[in-house]
């Protein structure tokens, strides 16, 4: 069975901090990895997308890497703000599954003002 | 755009009693996606459809579970009877047209309570 874990589970950090979670999958045969953000109450929404060719994608101040034979990926915030406290996901898209997302458990993240 | 919408928002119902769902996905979407998220598993995908075929249902994890696309924008998951252990939020989420399943789009998602 393929699984996505992330670590840490949650992290607390004051504002500024720069900050990098991290995200391992059991298979490098993927197709691709996809950062999301959820916030309290909500649905989830797409940050980043690596594509297995690929090894990072940048967004403003989010910048993500992939690293297939280690099975990683990192998400790196810079500058953090308290805007950016939510819950970080990533998912992986392996090749034996075909078109499902396989989640990790996500990382709660609070940045204090 | 409204964006994925999902109704109830929150269900709150007694054991075995049956409970549905709804989800509209964004217009022009061509596969839906039924999630379920809990506390102790995280989040599963329970279901997916393309053009309204029920695709991958190797998630659902009961008979008790069921989904309907009847058209391209009106989803239905239904449990019946419903358990305590169905506690959950369950989401829909739906993607563009040629982006296959990386591009999708969430709904706010339904908070069920079974007592």
């Amino acid at each position: 069975k393929q699984e996505v874990t992330q670590i840490p589970a949650a992290l607390s950090v004051p504002e500024g901090e720069n900050l990098v979670l991290n995200c391992s999958f059991t298979d490098s045969a993927i197709y691709n990895l996809q950062w999301f953000r959820q916030d309290p109450g909500k649905g989830l929404t797409s940050l980043l997308l690596i594509q297995s060719s690929q090894r990072e994608q940048t967004s403003g101040r989010l910048n993500a890497s992939l690293d297939k034979s280690s099975g990683r990926s990192t998400l790196y915030i810079a500058a953090s703000q308290p805007g950016d406290s939510a819950t970080y996901l990533c998912a992986a898209r392996f090749m034996e599954y075909g078109n499902k997302l396989v989640f990790g458990a996500g990382t709660i993240l609070r940045v204090k003002s | 755009d409204a964006g994925v919408i999902q109704s109830p928002r929150h269900e709150v119902t007694e054991m075995g009693q049956e409970v549905t769902l709804r989800c509209k996905p964004i217009s022009g979407h061509d596969y839906l996606f039924w999630y379920r998220q809990t506390m102790m598993r995280g989040l599963e995908l329970l279901i997916y459809f393309n053009n309204n075929v029920p695709i991958d249902d190797s998630g659902m994890p009961e008979d008790r579970f069921s989904a309907k696309m009847p058209n391209a924008s009106f989803s239905t998951l239904k449990i019946q009877p419903s358990e305590p252990r169905d506690s959950a939020v369950y989401f829909c989420a739906s993607s563009l047209p040629g982006t296959g399943v990386e591009t999708q789009y969430f709904g706010p998602g339904t908070r069920l309570l079974v007592l």
